[in-house]
């Protein structure tokens, strides 16, 4: 089975700290993704890889970056957190996308609060 | 934009009976549409696709169906049972350059099944 492991379920930050999320996954999965969950808004795509080194914007990029030194390690960057940036923030890995090949499997997510 | 949009937030069914959920999109582009179960504390694990070119996907107790013309998919499942309470994700695909598949998600819907 695969797996997706974040390596905090709960976080507290406070305001302006820099806020680092990490992501492993065990599949060999070219592609990488971290969304935020929110009530009412559900899954919102922030930033995808694709590739070592390699990163695309998604929906809601702002206020974060991302890095991927290896293949099956991906970090979510907050800059500097702000109290809006409260969520649940899952990660996600996938095969390289081909006809019918659409899944992806989430890790448990982190609750991250910003104080 | 909400181009994928679950109206019903929330759905309580009693067990034995059937529970459709729904789901709308507004891009044609979309091509291949799939449906995530969340319980609380854990991320979102897949249950059933489907792709545009088909109308109908079964699974077990789960069937989905698409009406392309309508925009519309729907998510069958019965019997109801006790473990399928969670929150449900409709999801939509879209193909990206780099082999990226990027998911659209909808708001959710939580169900309840009721003993």
């Amino acid at each position: 089975d695969v797996k997706v492991t974040q390596s905090s379920r709960y976080l507290v930050k406070r305001t302006g700290e820099k806020v680092f999320l990490e992501c492993v996954q065990d599949m060999d999965h070219e592609n990488m993704f971290w969304y935020r969950q929110d009530p009412g808004l559900g899954l919102r795509l922030i930033y995808f890889s694709y590739d070592v080194k390699m990163k695309e914007k998604g929906d809601i990029p702002e206020g974060y970056s991302v890095s991927r030194e290896k293949k099956e390690r991906f970090s979510l960057i907050l800059e500097s957190a702000s109290t809006n940036q409260t969520s649940m923030y899952l990660c996600a890995s996938a095969l390289i996308h081909t006809a019918g090949n659409e899944k992806l499997f989430f890790g448990s997510g982190t609750q991250l609060s910003v104080l | 934009d909400q181009q994928v949009k679950q109206n019903s937030p929330s759905l309580s069914v009693q067990e034995g009976r059937i529970s459709i959920l729904n789901c709308d999109y507004t891009n044609s582009m979309f091509d291949y549409f799939l449906w995530y179960k969340k319980y609380p504390a854990e991320g979102p694990t897949f249950l059933i696709s489907i792709s545009s070119i088909k109308d109908k996907n079964e699974d077990g107790r789960f069937t989905v169906f698409l009406n392309k013309s309508a925009k519309h998919l729907s998510l069958h499942i019965v019997p109801s049972q006790p473990g399928d309470s969670a929150v449900y994700f409709c999801a939509a695909s879209l193909s990206q350059i780099q082999g990226a598949q990027k998911l659209v998600f909808g708001q959710g819907t939580r169900l309840t099944i009721n003993p």
